[in-house]
């Protein structure tokens, strides 16, 4: 079942503008994935951050984590048109003694338009 | 970043028929791959984990007998879709992963398949 929810479930903006796209989810965590699909297409990793991390950035993209709300947010800066996809949180959940099983639980995802 | 391949990227098949997609990972060995149905517009939904050399774990709800899985090498998984009806038309994404290195690291995707049952 799906635990993550993101917000909002789409998002237009103008090219040059910042987006900024927020999950929430359930359970305890390894790590919370950003993903990007292109329509039609698979998915393709963004960033990684572990839950011992509160901060992570790469290039244009900026993720924070919140263990203690169980949230995280992805920023996108400077955006460009080519940056329109759709973009999906994923936590890997921390089983019983700290592992994992490596599979992921998605968000609802949010559809990021960028008009040039 | 490590490459998996899914084919067909898209087929058409009859009702009734049994229609094959396969998954694999090109440059590392992946001991758990994932199958997930995506609708249009919407999140992906986990079908099914199969590990190499056993049986698949399917999720609740997802039926065994219609969504045969097989992962019998380190490199390749397969979802046979079995007697398609038109609601079983819809995006299939594989994922595969190296157990032993999973904690902490990202999963690599196939491109999909988009499934057309008429």
């Amino acid at each position: 079942s799906q635990q993550g929810e993101e917000d909002p479930q789409a998002l237009s903006i103008q090219e040059g503008e910042n987006a900024t796209m927020n999950c929430s989810y359930k359970t305890s965590i390894n790590n919370l994935q950003w993903y990007r699909q292109n329509s039609g297409r698979g998915l393709v990793h963004l960033i990684l951050i572990r839950s011992n991390e509160r901060e992570k950035h790469s290039g244009r993209l900026r993720v924070t984590l919140d263990t203690s709300k169980k949230s995280s947010s992805l920023l996108i800066t400077a955006s460009r048109a080519a940056d329109t996809a759709s973009y999906f949180c994923a936590t890997d959940q921390n089983v019983a003694g700290g592992t994992s099983y490596g599979k992921l639980t998605f968000g609802q995802g949010t559809i990021l338009t960028v008009h040039p | 970043g490590a490459v998996v391949s899914q084919h067909p990227s898209r087929v058409i098949c009859k009702s009734g028929t049994s229609v094959k997609i396969e998954c694999r990972s090109l440059d590392f060995q992946a001991t758990t791959m994932f199958w997930y149905r995506q609708f249009p517009k919407q999140s992906l939904m986990l079908m099914a984990t199969s590990n190499e050399g056993s049986k698949a774990t399917y999720e609740q709800g997802v039926e065994k007998d219609k969504f045969l899985i097989n992962h019998a090498s380190l490199t390749l998984s397969t979802l046979t879709v079995t007697s398609a009806h038109p609601e079983d038309s819809s995006f299939y994404i594989c994922s595969a992963r190296d157990y032993r290195t999973v904690m902490n690291t990202e999963a690599f995707f196939g491109q999909g398949t988009r499934l057309t049952v008429v």
